[in-house]
């Protein structure tokens, strides 16, 4: 089934350690997101990429870095974890410029990852 | 930049209540207008959207929302709630152009519960 695929789907990890959430997408679509959920503060961006070999920065990009070297994968790293970092992380993608008519930008997410920084 | 404010953070309802959570936004120029709907341990998954056309856009399980341009707002209404409708709900917009596209700023959502 065509859609995005997120790993891990839960991780525990110590603060100051180094972790990568992998996102994968078989739609070929060329904008990818990175999105943390946290309770009562809705979806947050992180960092986006509107094409493979570019990347953004969203509304809350400090201690996060993503790459796009294809169309497919847009990881995200944490280079040192804080408890702070403990949240949801959704992957998301969407039809880029130019591909499709109309193209509303409606995002597809993946399962999410669960994260906590201890 | 674009806020999208949901009036609502958790409505309690019992089954065949109407519903309406309110959603508005914050964007003067052409937007597209979402509904997302998380229920509980999933994904975002897409209720509905409004991207141009009759400002009543029906969606899936019986749905609907009403853009009023004039009022900045994007309502969701569905006249009979099931228990199966327990979830979360997330409003969002972007302003389709170019780069910008796929840039869906989201509301804070509200959390439906519904009692059978």
């Amino acid at each position: 089934i065509a859609g995005i695929t997120q790993a891990p789907t839960s991780q525990i990890l110590a603060a100051g350690r180094r972790m990568t959430l992998r996102c994968t997408q078989d739609m070929r679509h060329n904008a990818m997101y990175w999105y943390r959920q946290d309770l009562g503060l809705g979806l947050r961006l992180i960092h986006y990429s509107n094409t493979a070999g570019t990347t953004g920065k969203g509304e809350v990009p400090d201690g996060y870095s993503v790459s796009r070297a294809n169309t497919d994968d847009f990881p995200l790293t944490l280079a040192s974890a804080v408890p702070s970092q403990t949240s949801v992380y959704f992957c998301a993608s969407s039809l880029g410029q130019g591909q499709g008519s109309p193209n509303t930008g409606e995002l597809f997410f993946g399962e999410g990852s669960r994260l906590t920084v201890l | 930049a674009q806020s999208v404010s949901q009036h609502n953070h958790h409505v309690i309802l019992s089954e065949a209540a109407s519903l309406e959570l309110g959603c508005n936004y914050s964007y003067g120029g052409t937007v597209n207008l979402f509904w997302y709907v998380q229920y509980p341990g999933q994904h975002l998954q897409l209720l509905l959207k409004y991207f141009s056309g009759d400002p009543l856009v029906k969606g899936i399980k019986g749905f609907e929302a009403e853009f009023i341009k004039s009022k900045f707002s994007f309502n969701l209404r569905k006249p009979s709630v099931q228990w199966s409708d327990t979830a979360e709900y997330f409003c969002a917009v972007n302003a389709p152009r170019g780069s910008t596209l796929g840039r869906l700023y989201f509301g804070r959502g509200t959390q439906l519960t519904v009692w059978p």
